[in-house]
C-alpha cells in the first residue's frame, strides 16, 4: 500500500460525458502527478501540482484538466470524452525535491462506450 | 532527454538473482537512475535509483558502470511475486516527472 488513494477504481461512462478522478495524497506529499496509460501509449505523464500550484505539464488534452485543493486532494476532470480516452488513469505524489520517489496509487480504469 | 534501452523481455528461474540490464549512453552528469516495476496494472512501484555509486536498499541492488552508461538492477533471490514490467528511467535534472519507456517484462518461473 504506497498511501495514495484514488477513487473511483472504475468508470465507465459514454462518449461526450464528462467524469472527475480524485486522488489523496500521502500524508504530507505536496507534490501530486497524474498519469495516462493506455495499451497504445504507454504510460504518460499528465501533470503535476505542487501545493495547489501547476507545476509541469505533459502530454494533457486540452479537453482534460486538473486541480489541487488546499487539503492536497487533487481532481483530474476528463470532458467530451472519446473511445480514446479509455485507459488507466494513475496519481502519484511525492515530497518535496525533485529526485524524492513518486508513489502511486492503484489507478482509476476508465472506459469509454 | 536521455533516453533508455532495455530487452522488452526476459525470463528468471525462482530463487536465483535476476540482473536487468539498461543503457542510457546519453546521460548527462547530473541525471539520475531510477527503477520502477508494474505489477499486473497496479500502480507503478519506486524500486531504487542511484547517481553514479552503487545503491543497495531491501529490495534490489543498482550497479551502475562508472562512464554512467549503462546500469543493472539486480533482484537477489527473484520469486513469483517479482514478475512485473520493469521500467529504468533517467530523470532529467529540474524535471519532476518520469519519463516511462516500455520497459523490461521480467517473468519469474517456477
Amino acid at each position: 500500500d504506497s498511501g495514495v488513494t484514488q477513487t473511483p477504481k472504475h468508470l465507465i461512462t459514454a462518449t461526450g460525458q464528462r467524469v472527475t478522478l480524485r486522488c489523496s495524497p500521502r500524508s504530507g506529499d505536496l507534490s501530486v502527478y497524474w498519469y495516462q496509460q493506455s495499451l497504445d501509449q504507454g504510460l504518460q505523464f499528465l501533470i503535476q501540482y505542487y501545493n495547489g500550484e501547476e507545476r509541469a505539464k505533459g502530454n494533457i488534452l486540452e479537453r482534460f484538466s486538473a486541480q489541487q485543493f488546499p487539503d492536497l486532494h487533487s481532481e483530474l476532470n476528463l470532458s467530451s470524452l472519446e473511445l480514446g480516452d479509455s485507459a488507466l488513469y494513475f496519481c502519484a505524489s511525492s515530497s518535496s525535491g525533485p529526485y524524492n520517489e513518486q508513489f502511486f496509487g492503484p489507478g482509476t480504469r476508465l472506459t469509454v462506450l | 532527454d536521455a533516453k533508455t534501452t532495455q530487452p522488452p523481455s526476459m525470463d528468471c528461474a525462482e530463487g536465483r538473482a535476476a540482473n536487468l540490464p539498461c543503457n542510457h549512453s546519453t546521460i548527462s552528469g547530473n541525471e539520475y537512475v531510477y527503477w520502477y516495476r508494474q505489477i499486473h496494472s497496479q500502480g507503478p512501484q519506486y524500486i531504487i535509483h542511484g547517481l553514479k555509486n552503487n545503491e543497495t536498499n531491501e529490495m534490489a541492488s543498482l550497479i551502475i558502470t562508472e562512464d554512467r552508461k549503462s546500469s543493472t538492477l539486480i533482484l537477489p533471490h527473484a520469486t513469483l511475486r517479482d514478475t512485473a514490467v520493469y521500467y529504468c528511467i533517467v530523470r532529467v535534472a529540474n524535471d519532476y516527472k518520469l519519463s516511462f519507456g516500455a520497459g523490461t517484462t521480467v517473468t519469474v518461473r517456477a
